[in-house]
């Protein structure tokens, strides 16, 4: 059974604040690590999807990390904007499917 | 280039029926996956499927669900005689065929009274 953790769960911080958080997996039978953005009501938007061992891929204020031989990625956000407001999903793919994580919730208060 | 499509967006069951639900997947994209996500809960994966094959589908409960993903036309999320429990929304995404990254559509808000 693969499990993906995420932590934290949820998130209030300040526009203007940088912040992280963290996707744990298993880090046997990996293939890759994906990182979405899912807003109430829409559809899981891709960031990124992440292959390598220290993979780091940037969009905008957005960033993330992956080190596949302990299994976590970090995803990072720089000045954070209440439009950042939205749940971040990992998602581990092994050779045939899909894991994900529970996301975190993260509220970006203007 | 059109994304992946769902339909329909809301479908509304009683208990006992049938649910069919559509997804198309975005144009030369041969890889399906199902996902649902049950009320206050994550998504979970349900089957990964491409044309005319089921290729893992150890997330499907065993007995009412099945899918299929023919050559031509959508592919098709089936519930037979449905129960509240089945009550989620319901997501497919699809991937071009070597790669990872998965496009998600919409959603089909299941409803079961």
């Amino acid at each position: 059974i693969l499990n993906v953790e995420q932590s934290p769960q949820s998130l209030h911080v300040q526009e203007g604040d940088s912040t992280n958080f963290t996707c744990s997996f298993p880090s046997s039978n990996f293939y890759a690590l994906h990182w979405y953005r899912w807003e109430t009501a829409k559809s899981p938007e891709a960031l990124f999807v992440m292959t390598l061992n220290g993979d780091e891929k940037k969009k905008g204020r957005i960033s993330a990390t992956l080190n596949t031989k302990e299994g976590y990625s970090y995803l990072y956000i720089k000045g954070s904007q209440p439009e950042d407001s939205a749940t971040y999903l990992c998602a581990f793919n092994n050779n045939n499917d899909m894991r994900f994580g529970a996301g975190t919730r993260l509220t970006v208060k203007p | 280039n059109a994304g992946v499509m769902q339909n329909p967006r809301h479908l509304v069951r009683r208990r006992g029926q049938e649910a069919r639900l559509r997804c198309s997947p975005m144009k030369g994209h041969s890889h399906v996956y199902w996902y649902r996500q049950l009320p206050e809960e994550g998504l979970k994966f349900m089957v990964y499927l491409q044309k005319e094959n089921i290729i893992d589908e150890s997330g499907m409960p065993k007995e009412r669900f099945s899918a299929e993903f023919p050559k031509e036309g959508p592919s098709i999320l089936r519930i037979q005689q449905v129960v509240r429990g089945d009550s989620a929304a319901y997501f497919c995404a699809s991937s071009l065929a070597g790669t990872y990254e998965q496009f998600f559509g919409p959603g089909t808000r299941l409803t079961v009274l």
